[in-house]
């Protein structure tokens, strides 16, 4: 079965910093989902990314994956205390149009202002 | 902007009791989901349901767990005889279609507590 590493699995940055989060595939990535969680509320859809090379952007957060399809970071410009939360990366597995998403464990980013 | 919501946010109940957990999802979606998340762990794949049929379910989704579309806006996940280990935080989430290209849209979760 697929396995998502996260790292790191905390971060603390200083408002203003950028700061980058990396989700790790033991197999190859067909689709890579990207979600944001504050403590006990719901995952929060950020960005999908499915082509090897492929890089988005959304406000000041950009997440690219790797050309292998295995690996897939996400970058945050000028961190401000609002992006604090859980990062979650999730992944189709199947190549084929799978249900279901498997999750990593989550990086929690804390902003201090 | 459209979203997933979920009914009640907060669910007590004692062990071997009978839960249901209901979600609205997305109204021009066509995929559910529920998903469960034990606290201090990953987010975990329960089932999948499109055409009023289960499409995919993962070995947590035992005899114990059925879901439902009794409408055409409810979707709904019930436990038959819930055990300690059933306490979670369950998400349902809804896409237009399914794969990889389409984006599963997440609730903000039923928070389930069994004594």
């Amino acid at each position: 079965s697929q396995e998502l590493e996260q790292s790191p699995q905390s971060l603390i940055v200083q408002e203003g910093k950028n700061l980058t989060i990396n989700c790790t595939s033991s197999k190859t990535l067909y689709g890579l989902y990207w979600y944001k969680q504050k403590y006990g509320e719901g995952l929060i859809f950020l960005m999908m990314l499915q082509k090897g090379g492929e890089e988005k952007s959304h406000e000041k957060i950009t997440a690219k994956l790797d050309e292998k399809k295995q690996q897939s970071s996400l970058h945050i410009t000028a961190s401000q205390p609002s992006h604090a939360g859980i990062y979650l990366c999730g992944a189709d597995a199947s190549g084929a149009g799978s249900y279901q998403l498997t999750f990593g464990k989550g990086t929690k980013l804390s902003v201090i202002p | 902007e459209p979203e997933v919501t979920q009914t009640p946010s907060h669910q007590v109940t004692q062990m071997g009791q009978e839960v249901i957990l209901r979600c609205v999802p997305i109204s021009n979606h066509l995929y559910f989901y529920w998903y469960r998340q034990i606290l201090g762990q990953k987010v975990e794949f329960l089932v999948s349901f499109y055409n009023n049929e289960i499409s995919e379910k993962s070995e947590i989704f035992d005899d114990q767990f059925s879901v439902e579309r009794p409408d055409g806006s409810n979707f709904t996940l019930k436990i038959r005889s819930t055990k300690l280990e059933d306490s979670a935080m369950y998400f349902c989430a809804s896409s237009e279609k399914t794969g990889k290209s389409y984006e599963q849209y997440f609730g903000p979760g039923t928070r389930l507590t069994v004594t």
